[in-house]
């Protein structure tokens, strides 16, 4: 079975600070990797996945992520966030083959930005 | 391509009603799966689906729920004598493969 760990639960920025989210995985395969936003109120909107190939993603709204198959881990990060990115983050793992795709989502880290 | 549909955005009964939620996937997605959201909790998996099949319902409660993805027409998640603690967001996503899961804007629950 799949597991997602996401270090913080909350964290707190003041705008143009640098962010970096943490999520490690656990899971015996091969995975493919994803990062979603979920701003308040709202549905879970993709921000950016890991397939195969470059480890470094780059994704919308200025996020990247780097995935170190050595760690198991999957990171989030961005040079300066501003208050538009206060959301809710997760990070979920999904099987890449094996014909059954669900996939395991972290618990979530709620990000609040400070002007 | 209309994205994931999920109705109604919002649904409330009351103690001992029953709730149905609708979920149409994505035009080519034959994968589809339920997940719940409660307050403070992360997205809690509660079922796979295939188009009349039910893959994987490990995540579902052992009574009161239940979930179909008929040949025609959305998928329905069912609650059966809904009680208070069933109040959360419902998601649906839906896939091709295992390359990306695209979420419907999930269904409010509250049960008064």
């Amino acid at each position: 079975a799949q597991s997602v760990s996401q270090h913080n639960h909350h964290v707190i920025l003041s705008e143009a600070a640098s962010l970096e989210l943490g999520c490690n995985y656990s899971y015996g395969g091969t995975v493919n990797l994803f990062w979603y936003v979920q701003y308040p109120g709202q549905h879970l909107q993709l921000l950016l996945k890991y397939f195969s190939g470059d480890p470094l993603v780059k994704g919308i709204k200025g996020f990247e992520a780097e995935f170190i198959k050595s760690k198991f881990s999957f990171n989030l990060r961005k040079p300066s966030v501003h208050w538009s990115d206060a959301a809710e983050y997760f990070c979920a793992v999904g099987p890449a083959s094996g014909g059954s795709y669900i996939p395991t989502f972290g618990r979530g880290t709620s990000l609040i930005v400070h002007p | 391509n209309a994205g994931v549909m999920q109705n109604p955005r919002h649904l409330v009964r009351r103690r001992g009603q029953e709730a149905r939620l609708r979920c149409s996937p994505m035009k080519g997605h034959s994968h589809v799966y339920w997940y719940r959201q409660l307050p403070e909790e992360g997205l809690k998996f509660m079922v796979y689906l295939q188009k009349e099949n039910i893959i994987d319902e490990s995540g579902m409660p052992k009574e009161r729920f239940s979930a179909e993805f008929p040949k025609e027409g959305p998928s329905i998640l069912r609650i059966q004598q809904v009680v208070r603690g069933d109040s959360a967001a419902y998601f649906c996503a839906s896939s091709h493969d295992s390359y990306g899961y695209t979420f419907g804007s999930g269904t409010r629950l509250t049960v008064v």
